[in-house]
């Protein structure tokens, strides 16, 4: 079955760090990819998200890139701040109607301090 | 758009008692929505599938007489939790797809914490 395995954390981070969280995934199909983020005490947020390969999600100043041939949507950026500090999980879903077949990674926490 | 709203967002309740957690897609059509549970410092798990108009799809392992699903409309789906006792306290976070979009994205609710004392 389809499955996602993301970098295990904590990851603690100064501020204007650069960041990378690892996040690979197992599909038998053509499945999107996404990166959601949870602040304390809130629902998830989508951060960004890729429909197929080569495609490249961003937003606020973080990117993933689908790597088919890699099967990977790592979650970059290059200057954190201490806002960014949130968990931040990766998943992927394919095409199955009203299925939920939308898979998560454990989560990876991230702290940044100033 | 796209916007998911939960209702309450925390409620403390005594032991025995059933709590009802209302979820709402504001701007947009919802056949499925999504109930999810999560524990401190962990990921979402899946309780189950609401479908409009239709009974809902429990993972296994999930009490469908505990944890009761309701989705009367295209844009309400709502959990009780009926004689709650502690050990349900948790996150609990719905989603709900929006029909028009092509892709298969979830737009998740901020979340319900419920503690039962």
């Amino acid at each position: 079955g389809n499955s996602v395995t993301q970098m295990e954390g904590p990851v603690t981070l100064s501020e204007e760090a650069f960041l990378t969280i690892n996040c690979t995934y197992t599909a038998t199909g053509y499945p999107s990819l996404f990166w959601y983020v949870q602040y304390p005490g809130e629902g998830l947020q989508l951060l960004l998200k890729a429909t197929k390969a080569d495609d490249k999600g961003s937003n606020k100043g973080f990117e993933a890139t689908y790597r088919k041939e890699t099967t990977s949507f790592h979650l970059e950026k290059g200057s954190v701040q201490v806002s960014d500090s949130a968990v931040y999980f990766c998943a992927l879903s394919e095409r199955s109607g009203n299925n939920n077949d939308m898979r998560f990674g454990a989560g990876t926490r991230l702290t940044v301090k100033p | 758009g796209a916007v998911v709203s939960q209702h309450p967002s925390w409620v403390i309740c005594k032991s025995g008692t059933s709590v009802k957690i209302e979820c709402r897609s504001l701007d947009f059509q919802a056949t499925t929505m999504f109930w999810y549970r999560q524990f401190p410092k962990q990921s979402l798990m899946l309780m189950a599938t609401s479908n409009e108009g239709s009974k809902a799809t429990y993972e296994q392992g999930v009490e469908k007489d505990k944890f009761l699903i309701n989705h009367a409309s295209l844009t309400l789906s709502t959990l009780t939790v009926t004689s709650a006792h502690p050990e349900d306290s948790s996150f609990y976070i719905c989603s709900a797809r929006d029909l028009q979009r092509a892709y298969n994205e979830q737009f998740f609710g901020p979340g319900t914490r419920l503690t039962v004392l």
